[in-house]
């Protein structure tokens, strides 16, 4: 079974800043994807950016990039520039590569906050 | 735009009922999906389904049944609401074969209340 560890509970920066989520995972898994989800407060969850395992370029998204660290089995979403629509919960996410049928395994998310 | 609609966004249930949660997907998606999400603990995958009629037990499937007659539709089943069911909950739909991109698309959520 996979697990996918998110450290920061809550995280607070100021407006413009650069801020960086952590999260790790374990699997035994040699392909897989993670994901960053986005839920905004009251609204929908929304992908944020997302990385192929047998990738090793890192992912980037305009301002949102990720530092992928297979080895360490490390994910993190650096955030350039915050703007306060950032302000969300961001949750980290795991899938085995089965073809795209199997459900996601999350973190237990990192409330970001940022401050005008 | 892939647009994934949930019957209710809040809904208030006494224990022992029977409770369904509908959600639809415009999209044709193969896959669909139903998360719980309580605070502190993330979300977590109840039930999916690849196709009309099939589905798969996820992480906490007990207490909980779904159906999929149609493949825009999958429905959540609380056979007997407990308290303890108390939560909301996401439906998520994703493409298979030559559309996949492993992105999976959400719905507003359910926020159910058992009182």
């Amino acid at each position: 079974a996979q697990t996918v560890t998110q450290s920061q509970p809550e995280m607070s920066v100021q407006e413009a800043e650069t801020v960086t989520l952590s999260c790790t995972y374990d699997t035994s898994e040699n392909n897989y994807y993670l994901f960053w989800y986005k839920q905004p407060p009251s609204r929908q969850m929304i992908l944020v950016i997302r990385q192929e395992a047998y990738k090793q370029q890192n992912a980037t998204e305009n301002r949102f990039s990720v530092n992928f660290q297979k080895a360490a089995k490390s994910f993190s979403l650096k955030i350039s520039d915050s703007q306060l629509g950032d302000t969300a919960m961001y949750f980290c996410a795991f899938m085995t590569s089965g073809g795209g049928a199997d459900g996601l395994t999350f973190g237990k998310g990192t409330h970001l906050i940022i401050q005008p | 735009d892939v647009k994934v609609t949930q019957s209710s966004r809040y809904l208030v249930k006494r224990t022992g009922e029977k409770v369904f949660l509908e959600c639809v997907q415009d999209m044709d998606h193969e896959n669909m999906f139903w998360y719980r999400q309580d605070p502190g603990l993330g979300l977590r995958l109840i039930y999916f389904s690849y196709d009309v009629k099939m589905k798969e037990k996820g992480d906490i499937p007990e207490g909980y049944s779904v159906s999929r007659e149609k493949k825009e539709r999958f429905s959540l089943i609380l056979e007997s609401a407990s308290t303890n069911q108390t939560s909301m909950y996401l439906c998520a739909s994703s493409p298979l074969g030559d559309r996949v991109t492993y992105e999976q698309y959400f719905g507003p959520g359910t926020r159910l209340t058992v009182t």
